[in-house]
């Protein structure tokens, strides 16, 4: 069955700390990958994707994700982290004819 | 309206009872998918629909759920003789395209007593 493994459940750091939330997925083949935000009190929101070309990929609010194939990975990454960057973040996985199936999520908070 | 729209948004019954959750997804958005969202649990696939046929069931936790489309269009997800794992958030989202980029209601929060 494909699965996708967020490796950090919550993670705490100060604003202008550096971010990397680890993201991989169990299965080879063509994928289509994606970061999905939720706010406090907000739905949840696109924040970047990857379908092909160039593996770096940058999103809204200066985040970027990395796409390495020989790794499985989709790692999201964001040079200083704001306090209103608290939030949820959930790595999903598309094959072509599947469901888009969701990681588990890491809580994000950021303190001022 | 211009998003995806679910209702109720808080749905609170007793265990046994049979519960509908509705989805109103964005005009034109040919693929329909339902979540549910637990604490700790992430976001759990239950179904997803392309156009009115439903290419993914896999999800679905048991024979008391089941989810239906008309049209293209509304959808219901019906939870028969709920049990109290079955409180959670259900989300809708829709897509005009079969590429993952999902729009998200807001949820319905289900309570079951």
């Amino acid at each position: 069955a494909q699965s996708v493994s967020q490796h950090n459940h919550h993670v705490i750091l100060s604003e202008a700390a550096s971010l990397e939330l680890g993201c991989n997925y169990s299965y080879g083949g063509t994928v289509n990958l994606f970061w999905y935000v939720q706010y406090p009190g907000q739905h949840l929101q696109l924040l970047l994707k990857y379908f092909s070309g160039d593996p770096l990929v940058k999103g809204i609010k200066g985040f970027e994700a990395e796409f390495i194939k020989s790794k499985f990975s989709f790692n999201l990454r964001k040079p200083s982290v704001q306090w209103s960057d608290t939030a949820e973040y959930f790595c999903a996985v598309k094959r072509a004819g599947t469901a888009l199936i969701f990681g588990k999520g890491t809580t994000l908070s950021v303190s001022s | 309206g211009a998003g995806v729209s679910q209702s109720p948004s808080n749905k609170v019954t007793e265990k046994g009872k049979d519960v509908e959750l509705r989805c109103d997804p964005i005009s034109g958005h040919t693929a329909l998918y339902w979540y549910r969202q637990s604490l700790g649990q992430g976001l759990e696939f239950l179904i997803y629909f392309q156009g009115n046929s439903a290419p993914d069931k896999s999800g679905l936790p048991s024979d008391r759920f089941s989810a239906e489309r008309t049209g293209g269009s509304v959808s219901t997800l019906t939870i028969q003789r709920t049990q109290q794992e079955d409180s959670a958030v259900y989300l809708c989202a829709s897509s005009p395209r079969s590429t993952g980029e999902l729009f998200f209601g807001e949820g319905s929060r289900l309570t079951v007593l």
